[in-house]
């Protein structure tokens, strides 16, 4: 049974140039969530997905955007990308029973390097 | 404004001793915790969690306590095993599956 899968794993892009990162969640899964991780710190919630709508977002510019689609699976967007976007971008899938999540798990991650 | 702070980045431990990795958190709305570990180019892997309701919770090797009056909770690993050496994180949520992370530890077992 595959876990969360993201691609691409790494991602080497230029400032001001626009990415779409894409994520599978785990089987059985049907909320897909967000977040970033730049170096030294821990993940920051950027925003979460459920029945195709973003259900919450954390504090991150309407530059970030996503997408879930029929299947479940997710895309992030990240439009004019600054050098601070540089960062491990994690996914994680979960499945919510009367808005609470259970079994949140996290794929391996795609590392942007904006240079 | 960091609502779940983990205030060693490091630690080093000798294998076969206890390790224990501290969080704190602000926000009194908590009311579910969990410790994930992370090797270097994995994602995070859930390790351990706890509600609000209880006050400890054991799951083999590893002991998590809730202290809500101080809120602080904490992570025991007995005994350390080399193979525990990664990173951990702290993290909690309010009521919903939005978690909100502390900016981890790292512990390096010894032998």
């Amino acid at each position: 049974d595959a876990g969360v899968t993201q691609s691409p794993t790494h991602l080497i892009k230029t400032r001001g140039q626009q990415v779409t990162l894409r994520c599978s969640p785990k089987s059985g899964h049907d909320t897909v969530s967000w977040y970033q991780q730049a170096l030294g710190q821990g993940p920051q919630f950027i925003f979460q997905y459920y029945e195709e709508e973003e259900r919450q977002r954390g504090n991150f510019p309407d530059r970030f955007s996503g997408h879930q689609f029929p299947n479940y699976s997710s895309e992030l967007n990240v439009n004019a990308l600054l050098l601070g976007d540089s960062a491990l971008y994690l996914c994680a899938s979960s499945f919510v029973i009367q808005g609470v999540g259970y079994g949140y798990t996290f794929g391996s991650g795609t590392r942007l390097t904006v240079v | 404004d960091q609502q779940v702070k983990q205030n060693s980045p490091s630690l080093s431990v000798q294998e076969g001793r206890i390790s224990i990795l501290n969080c704190d958190y602000t926000n009194s709305m908590f009311d579910y915790f969990l410790w994930y570990k992370k090797y270097p180019a994995e994602g995070p892997t859930f390790l351990i969690s706890i509600s609000s309701i209880k006050d400890k919770n054991e799951d083999g090797r590893f002991t998590v306590f809730l202290n809500k009056s101080a809120k602080h909770l904490s992570l025991h690993i007995v005994p350390s095993q080399p193979g525990d050496s990664a990173v951990y994180f702290c993290a909690a949520s309010a009521n919903t599956d939005k978690l909100i992370f502390g900016t981890g530890t790292r512990l390096q077992v010894f032998p």
